[in-house]
């Protein structure tokens, strides 16, 4: 099984900065089979990002995603206040496996 | 517009079975590429992925769960139903389905979930 490894635990930051997730997994990742999911209080997960780099539907420019191999990045290049938020990896390339998520908080 | 439903009991007793029932629209189990997954999410854990089940009819399982677990669709009733046996405290989670479109067309990640629904595993 992959196991991912999320970090940082917490980020806090403020309305239009940056952020950088980190996911690493403990063994490659096929076909770069990796998404990023953000969940909000009370609501179901929504995809932002797959095949480590596609934007999926409707979601901004200010998301992308990049990296192969074991280690991924989600980037917010300028974080709006709908931004802060649970975010999760996955990998979807041998069976499922998720990290254990980022929380991005307001600063 | 796609949309998932989950339906089951909110409330279960330790060994009982538990039911989960997907009920979606927008998209067809018949079509090629197209399946639908069960993930969960202990209060204030990680998301879980349990089970998916593919149009052809394949079905894959969590390791950890392969024992207790088993994933079937009703295609005419654009239904998928979870069953896992045994419930422990430790199963009480909010469980999703979400839609999982795979292949040349798909993205192979889940795309679309529903709202999830939370099931208490308490005597």
């Amino acid at each position: 099984e992959i196991v991912l490894t999320q970090s940082p635990g917490t980020l806090s930051l403020s309305p239009g900065e940056r952020a950088t997730l980190s996911c690493r997994a403990s063994q490659s990742v096929s076909s770069s089979y990796l998404a990023w999911y953000q969940q909000k209080p009370g609501q179901a997960p929504r995809l932002l990002i797959y095949g480590a780099s596609s934007r999926a539907t409707g979601i901004p420019d200010r998301f992308s995603g990049s990296g192969s191999g074991t280690d991924f990045t989600l980037t917010i290049s300028r974080l709006e206040p709908e931004d802060f938020a649970v975010y999760y990896c996955q990998q979807y390339g041998s069976s499922y496996s998720f990290g254990q998520g980022t929380k991005l908080e307001i600063k | 517009q796609v949309t998932l439903r989950e339906s089951g009991p909110a409330l279960v007793k330790p060994t009982q079975t538990l039911t989960l029932t997907c009920t979606f629209s927008g998209f067809s189990l018949s079509t090629s590429g197209m399946c639908v997954s069960w993930i969960r999410q202990p209060p204030g854990k990680a998301l879980e992925w349990l089970a998916r089940i593919d149009w052809d009819d394949d079905k894959y399982y969590s390791t950890s769960l392969k024992t207790r677990l088993t994933i079937s669709k009703d295609t005419s009733k654009n239904q998928v139903v979870l069953t896992m046996t045994n419930m422990d405290p430790v199963d009480t989670a909010t469980y999703y389905c979400a839609r999982v479109p795979v292949g040349a067309k798909g993205t192979g990640a889940f795309d679309i979930w529903g709202q999830g629904t939370m099931v208490t595993v308490s005597s």
